[in-house]
Formats: C-alpha cells, structure tokens, sequence
C-alpha cells in the first residue's frame, strides 16, 4: 500500500522569506501523480501544485514549486516570498496513475509571522 | 454555484442515530469522492463514484456507511446507527476527468457525535 508521510508537523516562516515542507512517499508503481494542497481554517482542501511522476521537470506555481526526487521518492513544497494567507494546514497526496483513492499525509501547519 | 457545496456544514447527531450528508458537485463533473478526516489528520478515502456507478467503496469503514449517487449528480453519504469514532470532517470532492487528479473539494460537513 502507498503511503505518504510529512515529518514537520509544525512550520513557522518570517513573512517575505522561503519555506520548504517536506513529504516522502513509499510506492512500488512507476507512474504517479503528487500533490500539494492547502486548507485554511475553512477547511476547503485547495490544490496548490501537481505533480506527474513520468514528468523530470519540477512543477511550479508563482512562488510555490516542488522538489521532486523520484528515486528518493521525495517531494517537498517549496514557499517563497511568505504572505500572511499561506498560513495554513499543507498536505501532501498520493495518487497512483489508475488508481482511485487519493492518499493523503499528516499534513504541516505553517505559521507566517508578520 | 461555482463550486462543490455540501450540507449542513456542522452535525450533532446522538450515538445510535442516522445522517445523511449532502454533496453537490460541479455540474458536469463526472467523478465523484467522499473522505474523511479525523481531527489532527489527513483525510482518507472513503468511496469513487464514477457518473452514478459508484466504483470503489473500499474505504467504508463498515457497514454502516452507505453512499449513493443515484442521477450522477447529488451524493449523499450515510451514516446508520452513528457511534463516537464516527465523529469527524467529511470531504467531498469532484472532478470532470476520470479519478482524483482534476479534483475540487468542498468545505466539508464536521460530525460530532455525543
């Protein structure tokens, strides 16, 4: 079975400066999907970045994009320039290429600090 | 609406009684999911729908739990005989492909039961 973990279960950034929210995964398939989402306290889970395992190049979103090692099997979310409404539960998800049920990790809970 | 709503956004219900929880996806959308997320976690999936076929049911924690989807559009997610573990945020989301990638969530309904 595919699981997902994120090791910081807290994170506290200045705002302006970077971040970088880890997540590693165990799965045995070759193609794959990951992904980072964000939820506020209105608890709506909002994708932040995709990534496609069959693609080399690191995705990437205004100031957020990904570290992606695949034979590490490594995928950490990289914030730059913090704004105060980045302050949010992050998750890291899982989702293998035919299959249907999204695996989800503990989740990180960023703090930005004015 | 322009997004996935679900109903009510907060249920009490008394050990031992029935709820019913309500999604609406994206109209158009063609797949459909339901997750839950204990307090402090990731969500976990509990079921797919595919239009009204619903696909995959493997995450149901038992038997108690049924969803239906009959017209391929409105899902409800019951819940029989309710218990305390029962108690926790239920995510839909949907999305216009087949399977997760695409996916959009709504703001979850949060159960507690006492």
């Amino acid at each position: 079975a595919q699981t997902v973990t994120q090791s910081q279960p807290e994170m506290s950034v200045q705002e302006a400066e970077t971040v970088t929210l880890s997540c590693t995964y165990d799965t045995s398939e070759s193609d794959y999907y990951l992904f980072w989402y964000k939820q506020p306290p209105s608890r709506q889970m909002i994708l932040v970045i995709r990534q496609e395992a069959y693609k080399q190049q690191n995705a990437t979103e205004n100031r957020f994009s990904v570290n992606f090692q695949k034979a590490a099997k490594s995928f950490s979310l990289k914030i730059s320039d913090s704004q105060l409404g980045d302050a949010a539960m992050y998750f890291c998800a899982y989702n293998g290429y035919n299959n249907n049920d999204m695996r989800f990790g503990a989740g990180t809970r960023l703090t930005v600090k004015p | 609406g322009a997004g996935v709503s679900q109903s009510p956004r907060y249920k009490v219900a008394k050990r031992g009684q029935d709820v019913a929880l309500r999604c609406d996806p994206i109209s158009g959308h063609v797949s459909l999911f339901w997750y839950q997320q204990a307090l402090g976690q990731g969500p976990e999936f509990l079921t797919y729908f595919q239009n009204e076929a619903q696909l995959d049911k493997s995450g149901l924690p038992s038997d108690r739990f049924f969803a239906e989807r009959p017209e391929g559009s409105v899902s409800t997610l019951k819940i029989q005989r309710t218990q305390q573990e029962d108690s926790a945020v239920y995510l839909c989301a949907s999305s216009p492909r087949y399977g997760p990638t695409e996916a959009f969530f709504g703001q979850g309904t949060r159960l507690t039961v006492v």
